[in-house]
């Protein structure tokens, strides 16, 4: 049932190198792609957005990369920190009803 | 502004036992949601207030009752809770109008049903 697929669960980077999470959707009726990042302990918070007519946005070192086409969207950390070390949750925003329907989340974890 | 705020942060209960999670925001926003979040299963939606006075089912609905008790408020009930209703329960909010993506979350319940 789920809309949304992330993907990896895990994913461990070294200190300076790039983190790329993967998510992919099934259904056409949505209006925003969000990505929220969640520390332990805490609430999501979202992170950084993109509408679908758009292919890319950067702010900072976050990079989204939109494949309307492919139906997937991808998270780009350029130069990752130990404290971006957090889970990431990709979502998509319901045209019908503004709901979001949420990926699975994505522990990352940066090595000093 | 303390945002979004969530009572109590911890909590074990019974199987059978009853309780309210309760939330409240002080950003004048108008829908507010509740969550569980659970390990591999992201955040799914239990019920949801798009204005005082309105809720609605999400995808989770089975067990739970919310009253939106007036615009900052919004609570959630448990009336016999189940092993299966452990999990972390997050509620949020979103202003009117806002882009409808953006939603402010709290800091969380943790629910422990033995």
């Amino acid at each position: 049932q789920q809309q949304v697929k992330q993907s990896p669960q895990s994913l461990i980077v070294q200190k300076g190198g790039i983190s790329i999470i993967n998510c992919a959707y099934e259904n056409t009726a949505f209006d925003y792609f969000p990505w929220y990042q969640q520390f332990p302990g805490k609430g999501p918070a979202l992170l950084i957005a993109i509408r679908p007519d758009v292919s890319e946005k950067k702010e900072g070192r976050f990079t989204i990369s939109f494949n309307k086409s492919a139906k997937q969207f991808s998270l780009h950390i350029m130069d990752s920190q130990p404290g971006d070390s957090a889970t990431y949750f990709c979502a998509a925003n319901q045209v019908r009803n503004y709901q979001l329907i949420w990926g699975a989340g994505t522990k990352l974890i940066i090595k000093p | 502004n303390a945002g979004v705020t969530q009572t109590p942060k911890f909590q074990v209960l019974k199987t059978g036992q009853s309780m309210t999670l309760q939330c409240a925001q002080d950003m004048n926003h108008n829908s507010m949601y509740w969550y569980r979040q659970d390990p591999g299963m992201g955040l799914r939606l239990i019920y949801y207030s798009a204005s005082e006075g309105t809720t609605d089912k999400g995808e989770v609905p089975n067990g739970y009752n919310v009253s939106r008790l007036n615009k900052r408020e919004f609570s959630l009930r448990l009336e016999s809770a189940a092993p299966s209703q452990t999990s972390v329960y997050f509620c949020a909010s979103r202003p009117a109008g806002g882009r409808p993506d953006t939603q402010y979350f709290g800091p969380g319940t943790r629910l422990t049903v033995l």
